[in-house]
């Protein structure tokens, strides 16, 4: 069993939905990353957080130290949002531990 | 610069040949980390860079993977006698010790 689950693996959306990605890990964590990678692109940090819940435009990123579950969350999806989203968390040796990503398809 | 650089960006090479991949990270960034991502695969460790500590190789694949940062800065990952399964993109990302990391563009080496 993977450290980092991330699910759904494969999401299809229309514009303008609510999308929501799952994480749960199962070590302890001193920290949790989003990641967004584009097709044949680099990998984008969008949120590192370690408790409750942090908002950069239509992204929302929560986190639940006790259960061990963080979300993404993107409002109003568009084409552009359209990525692989990786779940990665910090253990106490300050190295990063991945989840497998969730390709978001987000069609017009 | 502005932001993390690998050099190259795509690397062919024969299978038994050595290679190097660079790494300059964010200016004033302690921390360095290379990491691998295989076609099909997800991302895996492989080595840690935090000041003048030791580093944390623990993530190397084999002995024929090694890695140095000289000056605390510019990082080297080198491979040895490449093989076939060591195609992949080569990621290094740079932080202010265990803080959020900048990932680098990638270094595409494939092994012929």
């Amino acid at each position: 069993k993977n450290e980092v689950e991330q699910s759904p693996q494969n999401l299809t959306a229309q514009e303008g939905e609510f999308i929501t990605i799952n994480c749960s890990y199962s070590v302890g964590i001193s920290a949790l990353h989003w990641l967004q990678q584009h097709p044949g692109g680099g990998i984008v940090s969008l949120f590192m957080l370690s408790s409750g819940k942090k908002k950069h435009g239509r992204l929302i990123a929560t986190i639940n130290i006790q259960e061990k579950h963080s979300s993404l969350h993107i409002t109003a999806s568009h084409p552009r949002d359209s990525a692989v989203y990786i779940c990665a968390v910090y253990g106490s040796n300050y190295k990063l531990t991945f989840g497998k990503g969730t390709l978001l398809t987000v069609n017009p | 610069g502005a932001g993390v650089s690998q050099s190259p960006s795509n690397k062919v090479t024969e299978k038994g040949k050595d290679v190097e991949l660079r790494c300059d990270p964010i200016s004033g960034h302690t921390a360095l980390y290379w990491y691998r991502q295989s076609l099909g695969q997800g991302l895996e460790f492989l080595i840690y860079f935090q000041g003048n500590s030791a580093p944390d190789k623990s993530g190397l694949p084999s002995d024929r993977f090694s890695a140095e940062r000289t000056g605390g800065s510019v990082s080297t990952l080198t491979i040895q006698r490449t093989q076939q399964e060591d195609s992949a993109v080569y990621l290094c990302a740079s932080s202010f010790g265990p803080t959020e990391q900048f990932f680098g563009p990638g270094t595409r080496l494939t092994v012929l």
